[in-house]
């Protein structure tokens, strides 16, 4: 049974570019969450998608956009990349959002 | 405002030395506590939920208590490969999120 799945591993950009990270859940879950993660910090609650809609949402800018797809699988876009966004972003899956979430390895970001 | 503090930041232990992590929190209606480990460069690995006032939970040589204000991971005779950053999370009941503390940086040395 696959766990959660995030690709890219690494990914460097340089200041105003865009980017697209992606997410596959762990089989049977329906709900995704995303989390940014700063060195030496804790998970930051981004957005979370449930039934291909945003349901909650962190206190991120708009520039944090995201997607789910009718498999459950989901996207990540950062738009105007800021040198503060370099970090792991982290993807979470659970089934219907009330339960343990479960994480998948992370995307590091970083931006020159 | 809902806010999770660990302490210590950081701890050394030698192989066998049994300690406790603390994680405070501070949330308007508690649905779960959570906790995870998390390695260097990968992502945090689920291992407890607890729900309720003096609820326990126990894996192999960690064991999580829960009060109304706060919550412990015991490790008992610790090994190397228990070193790893120690998360821990609440969900408040109005909400989908978990709110992270900043961790213990737990290291085991032989």
């Amino acid at each position: 049974d696959a766990g959660v799945t995030q690709s890219p591993t690494h990914l460097i950009k340089t200041r105003g570019q865009q980017v697209t990270l992606r997410c596959s859940p762990k089989s049977g879950h329906d709900t995704v969450s995303w989390y940014q993660q700063a060195l030496g910090q804790g998970p930051q609650f981004i957005f979370q998608y449930y039934e291909e809609e945003e349901r909650q949402r962190g206190n991120f800018p708009d520039r944090f956009s995201g997607h789910q797809f009718p498999n459950y699988s989901s996207e990540l876009n950062v738009n105007a990349l800021l040198l503060g966004d370099s970090a792991l972003y982290l993807c979470a899956s659970t089934e219907g959002g009330y339960n343990e979430q479960f994480f998948g390895p992370g995307t590091r970001l970083t931006v020159l | 405002e809902d806010q999770v503090t660990q302490s210590p930041e950081a701890l050394r232990l030698q192989e066998g030395e049994s300690s406790s992590l603390n994680c405070s929190y501070t949330v308007s209606g508690l649905r779960g506590l959570f906790w995870y480990r998390q390695d260097p460069g990968k992502g945090p690995e689920f291992l407890f939920t607890l729900y309720s006032a003096g609820e326990e939970k126990e894996k192999e040589r960690l064991k999580a208590t829960l009060t109304k204000k706060e919550s412990f991971l015991h490790i008992t005779a610790p090994k190397p490969e228990d070193s790893a950053t120690y998360l821990c999370a609440v969900q408040a009941l109005s909400t989908d999120k978990l709110i992270f503390g900043t961790g213990t940086r737990l290291q085991v040395f032989p």
